[in-house]
């Protein structure tokens, strides 16, 4: 079956420009994360979303930083006001749930190049 | 601070060499652990969730350990398949994940 996919594979902003970042989870998925993976860095969880909430969004790195999810499914993560350090592959996931231990399948990841 | 802390960064290993790879954590609260495996320019790959201290899970050449404070990832007679860079994470009582920074294995033919 399809996998969680995201979109665009590439971006390439300049500074000081809006970006969207799309993520499709896997049909039937309730639970949905977003991650943020520096050049040679370990992965930054940001966000999850259990249904449509976002119980917790202390993890966003800044308030130019915002990820809504509409019908329990898609899910966009709006950089406002791109900045280089912004410039990073952005993953996610989705599981089945947000139950404990819980394994998450990643997409491909949305790479961002903020010149 | 909650930290996880992997290491070695990296790892050479002729093919057949086995070894493992570690995984110490600091969390208030551990609703799991796990591992995943990333290949170069694509989203990591679940391999294992640990849940309690004592338990241990097997795939293919792979076992994975838990004990309180650390995990690790054995690798048996490893193939140069089998070169990537693994991944730790745990999940907080909060439902947080906490990533650690990886360790790339190279395997040698």
């Amino acid at each position: 079956g399809a996998g969680v996919s995201q979109s665009p594979s590439n971006k390439v902003t300049e500074k000081g420009k809006d970006v969207e970042l799309r993520c499709d989870p896997i049909s039937g998925h309730t639970a949905l994360y977003w991650y943020r993976q520096s050049l040679g860095q370990g992965l930054e969880f940001l966000i999850y979303f259990q249904g449509n909430s976002a119980p917790d969004k202390s993890g966003l790195p800044s308030d130019r930083f915002s990820a809504e999810r509409t019908g329990g499914s898609v899910s966009t993560l709006t950089i406002q006001r791109t900045q280089q350090e912004d410039s990073a592959v952005y993953l996610c996931a989705s599981s089945l749930d947000i139950a404990g231990g819980r394994e998450q399948y990643f997409g491909p990841g949305t790479r961002l190049t903020v010149t | 601070e909650d930290q996880v802390t992997q290491s070695p960064e990296a790892l050479r290993l002729q093919e057949g060499e086995s070894s493992s790879l570690n995984c110490s954590y600091t969390v208030s609260g551990l609703r799991g652990l796990f591992w995943y495996r990333q290949d170069p320019g694509k989203g990591p790959e679940f391999l294992f969730t640990l849940y309690s201290a004592g338990e241990e899970k097997e795939k293919e050449r792979l076992k994975a350990t838990l004990t309180k404070k650390e995990s690790f990832l054995h690798i048996t007679a490893p193939k140069p398949e089998d070169s990537a860079t693994y991944l730790c994470a745990v999940q907080e009582q909060n439902n947080d994940m906490r990533f650690g920074a990886g360790t790339r294995l190279t395997v040698k033919p």
